[in-house]
């Protein structure tokens, strides 16, 4: 069964650096993965895509300071010089046949 | 500029029906495939339904099947969800998105803003 699992929650200092892991389940370890970003009270926006030999594609407007990579089953996200308005919900997706999947999505906390 | 406008969200109660859509703008919306995806209050994403960029493919949640429809007019640059014998699980924002189309994958590219859905008696 296609499957994304992340950490419920994260945290990290005002101007650090995060990374945030999205797992595919087994059998699934070749399947790209997109990053959704979710501000309080706002819809999702699209980050990037993030395949799985860690190349990646940023949406619109995405600044630098978000990258993905990939190692096996899991992809990552980070994001370097964090910002207060970093402090969101991101979700991972992923595809495959008739189906679309989410995880759960990580609560990042700036402090 | 790529819009998605989500309107049709409302209070209703357990067994009844709606008719949710999104305005698509800024594109060309025949070449792309589209997306329904809710959030249960204080919930994560969770994907609903998908239509093909002619409407001939559908793909449903185990969730839904049975008693939602998605479609799409594409002289109309709209996207519907017709959701009927809504339940209390029901409840949540429904939000339309846009897949790819110049990358390879199904990742969506563009969000609404939502639609807010509640079923109570």
């Amino acid at each position: 069964q296609l499957l994304l699992t992340q950490s419920p929650s994260a945290s990290a200092s005002l101007g650090a650096s995060v990374k945030l892991t999205c797992t595919l389940s087994s059998g699934h370890s070749n399947y790209a993965i997109a990053w959704h970003q979710q501000q309080p009270e706002k819809g999702p926006r699209f980050l990037m895509k993030v395949n799985s030999d860690g190349s990646h594609s940023k949406g619109d407007g995405i600044p630098d300071r978000f990258s993905g990579s990939s190692s096996g089953a899991e992809r990552y996200l980070t994001i370097s010089s964090l910002q207060s308005d970093d402090e969101a919900d991101y979700y991972c997706q992923t595809w495959g046949g008739g189906i679309r999947v989410f995880g759960g999505g990580t609560k990042l906390t700036v402090l | 500029e790529v819009q998605l406008v989500e309107s049709g969200g409302d209070l209703v109660q357990p067994g009844g029906s709606l008719r949710l859509s999104c305005a698509a703008s800024g594109f060309t919306f025949s070449t792309y495939e589209m997306n329904w995806v809710r959030q249960a209050p204080g919930k994560g994403l969770e994907w609903v339904s998908y239509i093909s960029g002619s409407g001939s493919t559908k793909f449903y949640a185990d969730s839904v099947k049975g008693r939602f429809a998605i479609s799409r007019d594409n002289a109309k640059n709209s996207l519907y969800l017709q959701i009927n014998s809504l339940r209390a699980e029901d409840t949540a924002v429904y939000y339309c998105a846009r897949v790819n189309y110049y990358d390879s994958g199904d990742q969506f590219d563009y969000w609404g803003q939502g639609t807010l859905v509640t079923v109570s008696a």
